[in-house]
């Protein structure tokens, strides 16, 4: 139980463009869901918290506007990475809360790189 | 502010023998969990084992075992009888318990690798 899936898991995509990363809970509802960002051999950055009906919760330092959540149902959470550039070039990373303990399970990641 | 620190980037250990991952931390608040991720080349993030800081025992799993000295704020990862799949990057995290605080800080991380 508690898979979490996200797709693409690679995307390419030309500086100035958009790119839209979907995260879903496959076999749970997710209330709430978060978004990484995870830079070459380093840690993994919380940029916001998302929960389900409600705006998202931004990160210090984080572009609301560059980064847009959308968390519209229980099973998907979005973020698309508005105009791009190649400094956004990352693995980005999401999770959703299940379980007692409210754990964090993670999805497989998504690779973008902006040419 | 919470802060977890992993000290060492790299270690490394033979295949069947016992290795020691270390973390500390850094809090004001007397409930909490303590996590170890794995993230193995394939880059999935896998939950290898949580803490409570309310139990007083240590939590295990299988060959993974933790040290968790709740005084020291120390929470140590003791991987026993080594395996090829345990290479990965192991990171140490922290979870607080107060309302808002469902976000996790993890630590930096540390390389392990498995020597054959």
């Amino acid at each position: 139980g508690a898979v979490v899936s996200q797709h693409p898991s690679w995307v390419i995509c030309k500086s100035g463009t958009s790119v839209k990363i979907e995260c879903r809970s496959l076999d749970f509802q997710a209330t709430t869901m978060f978004w990484y960002r995870q830079f070459p051999k380093q840690s993994l950055m919380l940029m916001a918290t998302s929960n389900e009906g409600s705006k998202a919760t931004y990160e210090q330092g984080v572009e609301k506007d560059k980064f847009l959540i959308n968390h519209a149902s229980l099973t998907l959470s979005t973020l698309t990475v508005t105009s791009a550039h190649p400094e956004d070039s990352s693995f980005y990373i999401c999770s959703a809360r299940a379980g007692r303990f409210y754990e964090q399970y993670f999805g497989p990641g998504t690779r973008l790189t902006v040419t | 502010a919470q802060t977890v620190t992993q000290s060492q980037p790299e270690m490394s250990v033979q295949e069947a023998e016992t290795v020691t991952l270390s973390c500390t931390y850094d809090t004001s608040e007397s409930d909490y969990y303590l996590f170890w991720y794995k993230q193995p080349p394939s880059r999935q993030m896998i939950l290898v084992i949580r803490q409570e800081a309310y139990k007083q025992q240590n939590a295990t799993e299988n060959r993974f075992s933790v040290n968790f000295q709740k005084a020291a704020k120390s929470f140590s990862l003791k991987i026993s009888d080594s395996q090829l799949g345990d290479a990965a990057m192991y990171f140490c995290a922290y979870r607080g318990m107060q309302g808002g605080s469902e976000k996790l800080v993890f630590g930096k991380g540390m390389k392990l690798t498995v020597n054959p």
